[in-house]
């Protein structure tokens, strides 16, 4: 199956500072990646869908200005917290199409960010 | 009302017990059917996928479901204490659709 890493796995970060999460495709070609985010005991919720060469599209709710998404390349989505505050402790998951695109989601392992 | 309704649990069952793990849903329009196992601070790890109606079976796990009355089902057979983890239902609309996913259900298997 497709392989999805992303980077870091955890971290924590002072309020107001920004953290970048890596997602990358290590098998496969990505045009279009998922960002979702996790609270304990929840559903993962689905943040926005990033697309490769193009801006990114934000579900209703979600601070595009806030939620940076980069898709630089096609195996590369980067998510940006800009001025973290502890309500945005969570755990951030990324996901990417299987190749034919039509196919189910991959997720990677998912990255854990703690804004003290 | 969520699209997607899932009873949080825990279950907790003996080792060897069949589990199974409901999912209802209210869109009707909802074509694509999945089911993911998540470890504990882990990713979502792909279980099943079904499209349509039906049933489909791979080693212990079996998925059903059942469009008529918008409920999913998984069964898992001889469960292993290995099995413990939270099960999420998902689904979509189309191929290319967003996933919609139910709250998830923890699962324990005790030996």
């Amino acid at each position: 199956g497709a392989v999805v890493s992303q980077h870091p796995s955890w971290v924590i970060c002072k309020s107001g500072t920004s953290v970048k999460i890596e997602c990358r495709s290590l098998d496969f070609q990505a045009t279009t990646m998922f960002w979702y985010r996790q609270f304990p005991k929840q559903s993962l919720m689905l943040m926005a869908t990033s697309n490769e060469g193009s801006k990114a599209t934000y579900e209703q709710g979600v601070e595009k200005d806030k939620f940076l998404i980069n898709h630089a390349s096609l195996t590369l989505s980067t998510l940006t917290v800009t001025s973290a505050h502890p309500e945005d402790s969570s755990f951030y998951i990324c996901s990417a199409p299987g190749q034919a695109n039509t196919d189910t989601q991959y997720f990677g392992p998912g990255t854990r960010l703690t804004v003290l | 009302q969520k699209e997607v309704e899932q009873d949080p649990g825990p279950l907790s069952v003996p080792e060897g017990a069949i589990v199974s793990l409901n999912c209802t849903y209210s869109n009707s329009a909802f074509q694509y059917f999945m089911w993911y196992r998540q470890y504990s601070r882990k990713g979502p790890e792909l279980l099943m996928y079904t499209y349509s109606s039906g049933n489909k079976e791979d080693g212990r796990f079996t998925a059903q479901v059942d469009k008529s009355s918008k409920y999913i089902s998984l069964f898992i057979r001889d469960s292993q204490p290995s099995d413990s983890a939270t099960y999420l239902c998902a689904m979509k609309r189309s191929n290319t659709g967003k996933l919609i996913f139910g709250q998830g259900t923890t699962l324990q298997v005790k030996p």
